[in-house]
């Protein structure tokens, strides 16, 4: 079965470009939550969705941050200008269920960015 | 202070030993709990939930101290597997989700 997918899985870009990452839930779940990790904050919630709807996006840090649940099956999380603070890996995961908090996480395998 | 907090380690322990690392909260009305394994440049993955009689799944041991606001995991006869960041994870009841920072563990053989 396919795990959690995400693109690309290595992005390297100049401070100022616009960066987009791309998520594919498992087949068949309801909710996807956008993740960041950094050595120096762990594992830091951005935004989740239950049924392509944003529930919580309090953890995006500022304006620059958006992300887009066009369909069950699709997900972006874009940045735009990219700063080089904002360098870390990003993870998507999916749960199955509706009250998706209390889920258990299938995380994909991660999208690092460097921004220079 | 911190929501969530875990000791970084690393802990560093023989084969065959046992380990155990706890995990503090500082909201009382925090409601669900869970340990998830993180390996190296690898995504975390569900070990196992925390219930509040206790849990046990094989070499594994849960425990939530709601007294206390902390949870545990005990690792029995580790194995060179076991190696990795073990992240704690507590939900609020404002449904919020906070990952500990994790601790790492190095068994040695």
């Amino acid at each position: 079965d396919a795990g959690v997918i995400q693109s690309p899985r290595h992005e390297v870009t100049e401070m100022g470009q616009e960066v987009t990452l791309r998520c594919k839930p498992i087949s068949g779940h309801n909710s996807l939550f956008w993740y960041r990790q950094t050595m120096m904050r762990g594992l830091e919630l951005l935004i989740y969705f239950n049924n392509n709807v944003p529930i919580d996006d309090s953890g995006m840090p500022e304006d620059r941050f958006s992300a887009k649940m066009p369909n069950a099956s699709f997900s972006t999380l874009k940045i735009q200008p990219s700063e080089p603070r904002d360098s870390a890996v990003y993870f998507c995961a999916s749960t199955p269920g509706t009250y998706a908090v209390t889920d258990t996480q299938y995380f994909g395998p991660g999208t690092r960015l460097t921004v220079l | 202070r911190k929501e969530v907090e875990q000791d970084p380690g690393p802990f560093n322990v023989p084969e065959g030993a046992t380990v155990a690392f706890n995990c503090t909260y500082s909201n009382s009305a925090s409601q669900s709990f869970f340990w998830y394994r993180q390996d190296c440049r690898k995504e975390p993955k569900l070990l196992m939930s925390v219930y509040s009689s206790g849990n046990e799944d094989g070499r594994f041991t849960a425990q939530l101290n709601r007294a206390s606001q902390y949870i545990s995991l005990l690792i029995r006869d580790s194995k060179l597997s076991d190696s990795a960041t073990y992240l704690c994870v507590v939900i609020s009841s404002a449904s919020k989700i906070i990952f500990g920072s994790g601790t790492r563990l190095s068994i040695r053989p």
